[in-house]
């Protein structure tokens, strides 16, 4: 069975510093992999995904991605963060019938100012 | 496209009645999933359709239950009866098939509130 774990459940960092949020995956066969964005009261939106190819994908707002398949991970990392960011982030790893997604506990990321 | 639209928003409800939370896909998207998101469980998929098919509904929590999608543009996922448990938000998603644009794409939720 698939699964995701983001080892951060909080993170705190100052705006305009750097961001990785962290994910590992345990999936089968070739994941396809997502990171979605949360502000309180909405949906979810996505920032960028990996289907296959370059590892290092491009994502909206500024956000990338790196898959590792050696390390099961696919860390979200963004140069100089915004006040805008703070929100919960979710990595999630999608099934090859569709994609119904695993989704990770989620990372609640406050920027100060 | 207006997106996934999702009604009501809130839903204040008592123990015991029935809750009937509505989707509405994004046209043309052969998939739709309903999710639930908690405190405790974060977020898991209920069920998914495909073509208006029930796909897998594994992840349905008990017989109280049910989802519907009588066509391309409208799910239903009824709780009947309501428990406190219940309380969560409550996504619908929808998506195109597989060698397509995989992503889903999310509605706002119905948060949802059993007293």
């Amino acid at each position: 069975a698939q699964s995701v774990t983001q080892p951060d459940i909080h993170i705190t960092v100052s705006e305009g510093a750097s961001l990785e949020l962290r994910c590992n995956y345990s999936y089968g066969a070739t994941p396809y992999l997502f990171w979605y964005v949360q502000s309180p009261g909405q949906g979810l939106q996505l920032l960028l995904k990996y289907f296959s190819g370059d590892t290092l994908v491009q994502g909206i707002k500024g956000f990338e991605a790196e898959f590792k398949r050696s390390q099961s991970s696919f860390n979200l990392r963004k140069p100089s963060v915004h006040w805008s960011d703070a929100a919960e982030y979710f990595c999630a790893v999608g099934d090859n019938a569709g994609n119904m997604l695993t989704f990770g506990g989620g990372t609640r990321l406050m920027v100060k100012p | 496209d207006a997106g996934v639209i999702q009604s009501p928003r809130h839903e204040v409800t008592e123990m015991g009645q029935e809750v009937t939370l509505r989707c509405k896909p994004i046209s043309g998207h052969d998939y739709l999933f309903w999710y639930r998101q908690t405190m405790m469980r974060g977020l898991e998929l209920l069920i998914y359709f495909n073509n208006n098919v029930p796909i897998d509904d594994s992840g349905m929590p008990e017989d109280r239950f049910s989802a519907k999608m009588p066509n391309a543009s409208f799910s239903t996922l009824k709780i009947q009866p309501s428990e406190p448990r219940d309380s969560a938000v409550y996504f619908c998603a929808s998506s195109s098939p597989p060698g397509g644009e995989e992503e889903a794409f999310f509605g706002q939720g119905t948060r949802l509130t059993v007293v």
